[in-house]
């Protein structure tokens, strides 16, 4: 079956450390892979995605992610958290031909000053 | 600019009393697309439109109906709403139908039916 994990409901970090979200993904054909930002009382909003090429994708706000096949995961980082990144974060994966986008749960990111 | 609009942002209604939700796009988007946001359970598709006058039923459709009479707007509409359907909405679209194009949201509404 296909499905996105994001194995930590809650992260909390101190500003200026970094930041590692992990997702899992199982799916059955070449994945598209999104992570998004849904900010409070804002809808979600595109960070990264990774369709081919090179495994580590650059998004916007200093966030990237790596796609490992072999781990089937696509985990976000960011070297040092600023406290206006707490939000919450989700995964998504969607295939070639394709309507269908899988979301996971989220990481909801709170940052200490 | 470049959005997908929802109103209303808010709406507490009570339980039987039909609504409409609306959602427009401004981007020429074939692909449109309702979901749920539940807590635990991240966000669930409700129905999505592939084009004009073509929609299907995501995961969860039951208690929604939908209509794409034209190609910018998606209205989700309750005719019997249910406390059950209490519940942040997000109206999304997307360029591709094929999944390698990202999904543009709405702000969300915020549905509370007692």
């Amino acid at each position: 079956a296909q499905s996105v994990t994001q194995p930590d409901i809650h992260i909390t970090v101190s500003e200026g450390a970094s930041l590692e979200l992990r997702c899992n993904y199982s799916y059955g054909a070449t994945p598209y892979l999104f992570w998004y930002v849904q900010s409070p009382g804002q809808g979600l909003q595109l960070l990264l995605k990774y369709f081919s090429g090179d495994t580590l994708v650059q998004g916007i706000k200093g966030f990237e992610a790596e796609f490992k096949r072999s781990q089937s995961s696509f985990n976000l980082r960011k070297p040092s958290v600023h406290w206006s990144d707490a939000a919450e974060y989700f995964c998504a994966v969607a295939g070639s031909g394709t309507y269908k986008y899988i979301f996971g749960t989220g990481t909801r990111l709170k940052v200490l000053a | 600019e470049a959005q997908v609009t929802q109103n209303p942002r808010y709406l507490i209604t009570v339980t039987g009393k039909k609504l409409t939700v609306t959602c427009s796009q401004n981007m020429n988007h074939e692909y449109m697309s309702w979901y749920r946001q539940d807590p635990g359970l991240g966000l669930r598709q409700i129905y999505y439109s592939m084009n004009v006058e073509v929609t299907d039923k995501g995961d969860v459709p039951e208690g929604y109906k939908v209509s794409r009479k034209e190609k910018r707007n998606f209205p989700l509409i309750l005719e019997s709403p249910s406390p059950n359907q209490t519940s942040l909405y997000f109206c999304a679209s997307s360029l591709s139908r094929t999944g390698n194009s990202p999904l543009h949201f709405g702000n969300g509404t915020r549905l509370t039916v007692t």
